[in-house]
């Protein structure tokens, strides 16, 4: 099985750029995906395959891949964004992985 | 509206057994492969077994095989964990999520709230 490597925590003031990032030796040739979750909630997918935002997110989060390593990007960071952020990923056995995760402090 | 309640989680000493469910609703339950994911207190996500639409085929994470059963019946629009063996170290909420539809989209489209499981003495 893999893993996926994230910073445990990121830190950024409010109307800054939060960059939190997921690598792996091999990242899966399938898509990875980002949820956010806050206290107490499920998870919420906040970027899709790679790159996409599902409907309802904010434009401000976007996501970019280089290599086995993906970037979820929050520019202009707002309060309400703080939470902790998962990266996901699978491999073609069907086996599903979560990174560590992110806590994005505003 | 588009619901996923799990339920039966409590206190279980270490060594016994629990089973979850999890009712589906608002949606065409045997349409979609479904998922059981926990969370440990304080710590991250921990995706645990995926079930196909129609109950034939089940995978693991290495962590927990041999000691859950994913399981479904779509006649009940319910999904199961059956849980075996339990350790201090299966504490945690447990979730039911689907995966959503699509070739190629591995990821959860909707997630229940979780039902807590602590095992202890």
């Amino acid at each position: 099985s893999y893993e996926l490597t994230q910073p445990p925590s990121v830190s950024v003031s409010p109307g800054q750029t939060a960059r939190i990032t997921c690598s792996a030796d091999a990242l899966p040739k399938q898509y990875a995906y980002w949820y956010q979750q806050k206290p107490g909630q499920a998870p919420v997918l906040v970027i899709y395959r790679d790159s996409g935002r599902p409907s309802g997110i904010p434009e401000r989060f976007s996501g970019s891949r280089s290599g086995t390593t993906v970037t979820l990007t929050i520019s202009g960071v707002q309060a309400e964004d703080e939470a902790d952020y998962y990266c996901q990923s699978a491999d073609s056995s069907g086996i599903w992985v979560f990174g560590g995760g992110t806590k994005l402090t505003v | 509206e588009l619901q996923l309640v799990e339920s039966g989680g409590g206190l279980v000493q270490p060594g016994g057994s629990l089973r979850l469910s999890c009712p589906a609703s608002g949606f065409i339950f045997s349409d979609y492969w479904m998922h059981w994911v926990r969370q440990a207190p304080g710590k991250g996500l921990e995706w645990l077994s995926r079930i196909t639409y129609d109950g034939s085929r089940t995978t693991y994470a290495v962590s927990v095989r041999g000691r859950l059963t994913i399981s479904r019946d779509n006649a009940k629009n319910t999904l199961y964990l059956q849980m075996n063996s339990l350790r201090a170290e299966d504490t945690a909420v447990y979730y039911c999520a689907r995966e959503a539809s699509g070739k190629g989209n591995w990821y959860f489209d909707l997630w229940g709230r979780g039902t807590l499981v602590t095992v202890s003495s």
